[in-house]
């Protein structure tokens, strides 16, 4: 069965970085985008961006444009979203989901348990 | 970048019909799918690319999409049902996705 595992919760002082990993399993590792989706307390769902982890290639939103960094390693099927310069507006849960396409739109299918991190002085 | 439109609010008495709208520029055009998200745990996906619904999901769960409004229908609902709901929709092009605000159901 497909699986998503996200690494722990995280406690960052502001002007740091987190990163977060997704293990997955199931399923065939390359065959699917993963995307990373976030959540501030009490708020709606907010799209981060994507990473093909066939080749690596990337897709951020303009909002995270310079601050995030998503990355893969294929050996271990496991994919990392990495936020910098952190401010008190990034504590969020973190999820990471996997894609699923048709020629014309793409959906989340499955997704990670969440990754609460917390940006605080 | 394109904006959609969801109610803050949804509430229906058990047994009956909810239904929750998403609203977008000529929306019909674009495929929306539907996330469930209870307290505390991640959002599951209940319709895809407008009326599909994933293994698992009962037929309650229905969507449609025409003109600038795309609305998730759940018959029969009941207390398990209580749950925010989000739409979704992706820009095959660009690969960006939106998400509406989402909509909270209050079952009476």
């Amino acid at each position: 069965q497909v699986q998503l595992v996200q690494s722990g919760a995280e406690v960052k002082k502001p002007g740091a970085s987190v990163k977060v990993s997704c293990k997955a399993s199931g399923y065939t590792f390359i065959a699917y985008y993963m995307y990373w989706v976030r959540q501030a307390p009490g708020q709606g769902l907010e799209w981060m961006g994507l990473i093909n982890p066939s080749g690596g290639s990337t897709t951020y939103a303009q909002k995270f444009q310079g601050r995030v960094t998503m990355t893969r390693d294929t050996s271990t099927s496991t994919v990392y979203m990495e936020l910098s310069s952190l401010r008190s507006e990034d504590t969020a849960v973190y999820y990471c989901a996997r894609g699923d396409c048709s020629s014309f739109t793409c959906w989340a299918d499955y997704w990670g348990q969440g990754t609460l991190v917390t940006v605080s002085s | 970048s394109y904006v959609l439109t969801q109610p803050p609010s949804v509430s229906g008495a058990p047994g009956q019909t909810a239904r929750i709208t998403c609203g977008g520029d000529n929306i019909g055009s674009k495929s929306v799918h539907w996330y469930q998200q209870k307290p505390g745990q991640a959002p599951v996906l209940v319709v895809y690319d407008n009326n599909d619904r994933p293994s698992g999901i009962p037929a309650r769960f229905s969507g449609s999409n025409s003109g600038n409004t795309a609305t998730l229908t759940i018959s029969r609902v009941g207390a398990g049902d209580e749950a925010d709901y989000y739409c979704q929709v992706c820009d095959r092009s660009s690969e960006h996705w939106v998400f509406g605000g989402g909509t909270k159901l209050t079952v009476l």
